[in-house]
């Protein structure tokens, strides 16, 4: 059974620009979730999509954005860059949402 | 006060010995506890879920949960080298939406 998998691996992107993840979820399961990871904060939430809706957002700014697709593939976007924006973005996968949730190998995003 | 709280470590512990991770939590109305394994460098692993009171083993891992006192547990039975990684415990609330909030993780190291 294929796991989660997301794309690309690894980004390295100027200030003032804007970057696109990809996320595909493993077959069956309906919810996709992000979180960003870094050294100083951890794991944080960023948003959850569940039937192409967004459910839940965490504290994070307006330039981070998702959507999900019909075949419950994710995408999240981050506009205008900073170099704050440097980290680890995971995505995670669960049946319904409120389940095991797997992640993905995540994407690496460096800001320069 | 941290949603969800975990000694940093490092938890050093000698080849075959038994570790033991800790974590507690604020908000009583949680209802869904993971552990999660790091390697450095790699996505977060599932590798226990419970859901209630009790013990739950799944090999050389045993969870442990206490609903009343907010705390839940990570045993490692017969610790190996390939134990050695930063395990995260996540906490998951419905009525905020299926997100997980992670601590900050411990670090394990098994010493051979």
């Amino acid at each position: 059974k294929a796991g989660v998998t997301q794309t690309p691996r690894y980004l390295i992107k100027t200030r003032g620009q804007q970057v696109t993840l990809s996320c595909s979820p493993i077959s069956g399961h309906r919810s996709v979730s992000w979180y960003q990871q870094t050294p100083g904060q951890g794991l944080q939430f960023l948003f959850e999509y569940f039937s192409e809706t967004q459910r839940n957002k965490g504290n994070f700014p307006g330039r981070f954005s998702g959507r999900q697709f019909s075949n419950s593939r994710s995408e999240m976007n981050v506009s205008t860059l900073e170099l704050g924006d440097s980290a680890l973005y995971l995505c995670a996968s669960s049946r319904s949402g409120n389940t095991e949730a797997f992640f993905g190998q995540g994407t690496r995003l460096t800001v320069v | 006060q941290k949603e969800v709280e975990q000694n940093s470590g490092p938890l050093s512990v000698p080849e075959g010995a038994i570790a033991s991770l800790n974590c507690t939590y604020s908000d009583r109305v949680s209802q869904s506890f993971f552990w999660y394994r790091q390697y450095s460098g790699k996505s977060p692993e599932l590798i226990m879920s419970i859901y209630s009171n009790g013990d739950k083993e799944d090999g050389r891992f045993t969870a442990q949960l206490n609903k009343a006192s907010q705390y839940v547990s990570l045993l490692i039975r017969d610790s190996q080298p390939s134990d050695s990684a930063t395990y995260l415990c996540a906490v998951m609330t419905w009525e905020y939406g299926n997100k997980l909030v992670f601590g900050a993780g411990t670090i394990l190291r098994v010493k051979s």
